[in-house]
């Protein structure tokens, strides 16, 4: 079975400071992973997807996420954090062994103050 | 584009009353779904569909029926609501199964009383 952990409920930064909201993933197969943003009332948009090729993804409003196969992790990652970056952003995985289903973690609340 | 769009917004159903939350996209996708978002949850796949007269269940689908006479729409119907289905309902649609990334709708927040 697939599953997806966000070891972080909240995670704080300042603005300019780097951030990392961490995911780490289990498949049977080759993971499918994505990371997706939810803002309030609103639904989840997508941000990067890692399928295949170089473990560093490069994703919407600079974001970017590196795959780590030997520790299976996906942590998303920016360089210098804004407020309008304050969102809650869940991982997902797909293991191409396990048919239609995308496994969403838990989702981490990123809190970005000026 | 429009993108995803869900009908009601919000609503207030009673224990035992039923309803349908509407879900129509106009991308074209032949893949659809319809998740629930508890407090402090991720999301859960209630049903999906891999086109037009394809439905399949997903991980929480009791409680719930669904139905793609056409591409566009994928309504999902709940026949007798529980306190327990008191959550938010999100539909989605991709373009590919496995490798595509999902769009979603707004929402429709649910209240079982």
């Amino acid at each position: 079975a697939q599953s997806v952990a966000q070891p972080e409920d909240q995670v704080n930064v300042a603005e300019g400071n780097p951030l990392t909201v961490k995911c780490t993933y289990s498949v049977s197969g080759n993971p499918y992973l994505f990371w997706y943003v939810q803002y309030p009332n609103r639904g989840l948009q997508f941000l990067l997807k890692y399928i295949t090729g170089d473990n560093l993804v490069k994703g919407s409003y600079g974001f970017e996420a590196e795959f780590n196969k030997s520790q299976t992790s996906f942590h998303l990652k920016k360089p210098s954090a804004l407020v309008s970056d304050s969102a809650l952003y869940f991982c997902a995985v797909r293991d191409d062994n396990a048919g239609n289903m995308l496994t969403f973690g838990g989702g981490t609340r990123l809190m970005v103050k000026p | 584009n429009a993108g995803v769009t869900q009908t009601p917004k919000f609503r207030i159903l009673k224990i035992g009353q039923s309803m349908t939350l509407q879900c129509t996209q106009d991308m074209n996708h032949n893949y659809m779904y319809w998740y629930r978002q508890d407090p402090g949850m991720g999301l859960k796949l209630i049903y999906y569909s891999v086109g037009a007269g394809i439905t399949d269940k997903g991980e929480v689908p009791n409680g719930y029926n669904v139905s793609r006479s056409t591409t566009e729409d994928f309504p999902l119907r709940l026949e007798l609501a529980a306190p327990s289905q008191t959550s938010v309902y999100f539909c989605a649609s991709s373009a590919g199964r496995m490798t595509h990334e999902q769009f979603f709708g707004p929402g429709t927040r649910l209240t079982v009383l």
